[in-house]
């Protein structure tokens, strides 16, 4: 299972911070995990993904201000945006997938908001 | 960077109706390609991967087809609990890109 936990609500210019928690899996395991988001009445965008071991991909879209980290002593993988805007307002995602695999398992999501 | 295109955007359909989902990729991917199912407020579900193997557990009444650029969904006979937004999207490389969704409505 996943589990996205967030602040909710971001000030402009700011930074949003995201915590993906694993269970029943180990973050070491041979997964990618993968930050995926929605703003509202759109579609599915990909933000980026990583592996256990710090290997990140990023969409083109994101990858001048994203960062992923994983932090395996918790087993949990964290989403860093930086310079966000009212555009950046969505559900956001954690999802997984086994190497050259579909994603087989979603977080329930979390809303993010970028307001003053 | 491969762009995916579904067609239509929306449509609506009887109960028992044979709904057909078209999903376009820009450049051939083989068949890494997944259907997922999201229905108001929740998180999406795989349906389909590798363009035509059912997820565990998703009714026969879905199937998947196609390989390099051209794909589909079909829903054999729609049901109401079918009704949702469909996504298409190409895991081969990255960009892991998303097709810009199909509402159904019955």
């Amino acid at each position: 299972q996943l589990q996205e936990s967030g602040p909710g609500l971001v000030k402009p210019s700011g930074t949003l911070s995201l915590t993906c928690a694993v269970s029943g899996d180990s973050i070491s395991s041979h997964n990618w995990w993968s930050w995926v988001r929605q703003p509202p009445g759109k579609g599915l965008e990909w933000i980026g993904e990583i592996y256990h071991s710090g290997i990140t991909n990023y969409s083109p879209f994101f990858t001048s201000r994203v960062r992923l980290s994983v932090d395996r002593s918790n087993n949990q993988f964290s989403l860093d945006l930086n310079s966000v805007t009212a555009a950046d307002t969505a559900v956001y995602y954690c999802t997984t997938n086994r190497p050259f695999g579909a994603f087989h398992i979603w977080g329930q999501g979390t809303v993010i908001t970028v307001s003053s | 960077d491969i762009q995916m295109t579904q067609s239509p955007s929306s449509l609506s359909a009887s109960v028992g109706d044979r709904v057909t989902i078209t999903c376009r990729a820009s450049q051939g991917i083989g068949t890494y390609l997944a259907w997922f199912q999201q229905k108001p407020g929740k998180a999406p579900q795989l349906l389909i991967y590798g363009a035509s193997t059912l997820q565990s557990g998703v009714p026969t009444r879905f199937s998947g087809g196609g390989s390099g650029t051209d794909f589909t969904l079909t829903i054999s006979s729609l049901q109401p609990e079918d009704v949702a937004t469909y996504f298409c999207q190409k895991y081969d490389i990255v960009p892991k890109t998303f097709g810009q969704g199909t509402k159904v409505e019955v």
